[in-house]
């Protein structure tokens, strides 16, 4: 199985800050990775896919990045909505797997 | 707009089954892939199992395999997941998604395998 490890695990973070939240796969994913959003109590929500492209209707200041086994989320401009818990994906091979999850937390 | 409706879980003992159903509307299920995602408590997503279009072909991650069933009928829009056999570690919420890359979701459905 490909082993998705996330870093860091927690982050506490201003609003306005910009933050990066990066993503490793144990093998060449090329660009099958996504980036989701998750709020306590909610279900997930899709902020990315194929690597780089905004789901519809999130906000601009969401960017992904990468190729091949290295990938980051960047949050250019943090806003008080986007404290929350992320998380990469990839659909490269089965079985898919998550990387274990970034909990951005509020300074 | 994609809209998932989940439906089904509850509290199970080990070794029983259940069976979740998901209601999809918004968009054209027939020519979707579709997922199921759990969710242990405080923990994170794991993927665990997707269905082609017309259902020819499934694919689970491992410690489901040969428990759980993912089947579709597209003349209702809806998805199902056969579990059997289930565990307490099969203890999560349990979501539907649209497509094998996860673009729409439910909002869950909790199952509980408790004695």
């Amino acid at each position: 199985d490909i082993q998705m490890t996330q870093s860091p695990s927690s982050l506490s973070a201003s609003v306005g800050d910009k933050v990066t939240i990066t993503c490793r796969a144990s093998q060449d994913i090329r660009n099958d990775l996504g980036w989701f959003q998750q709020k306590p109590g909610k279900a997930p929500k899709r902020l990315i896919y194929a690597t780089s492209t905004l789901h519809s209707g999130v906000p601009s200041r969401f960017s992904g990045s990468g190729s091949g086994t290295e990938f980051t989320l960047t949050i250019s401009s943090l806003q008080p909505e986007d404290f929350a818990t992320y998380y990469c994906l990839q659909h490269r091979t089965y079985p898919y797997t998550f990387g274990q999850g970034t909990n951005l937390e509020i300074k | 707009e994609v809209q998932l409706v989940e439906s089904g879980g509850g509290l199970v003992q080990p070794g029983g089954p259940l069976r979740l159903s998901c209601a999809a509307s918004g968009f054209p299920f027939s020519t979707y892939w579709m997922s199921w995602v759990r969710q242990a408590p405080g923990k994170g997503l794991e993927w665990v199992a997707n269905i082609n279009e017309d259902g020819s072909k499934k694919n689970y991650v491992d410690s489901v395999k040969g428990r759980f069933t993912i089947s579709r009928d597209n003349a209702k829009n809806s998805l199902d997941l056969q579990m059997s056999s289930l565990r307490v570690e099969d203890t999560a919420v349990y979501y539907c998604a649209s497509r094998a890359w996860l673009e729409g979701w439910g909002q869950g459905t909790p199952v509980t395998v408790s004695s």
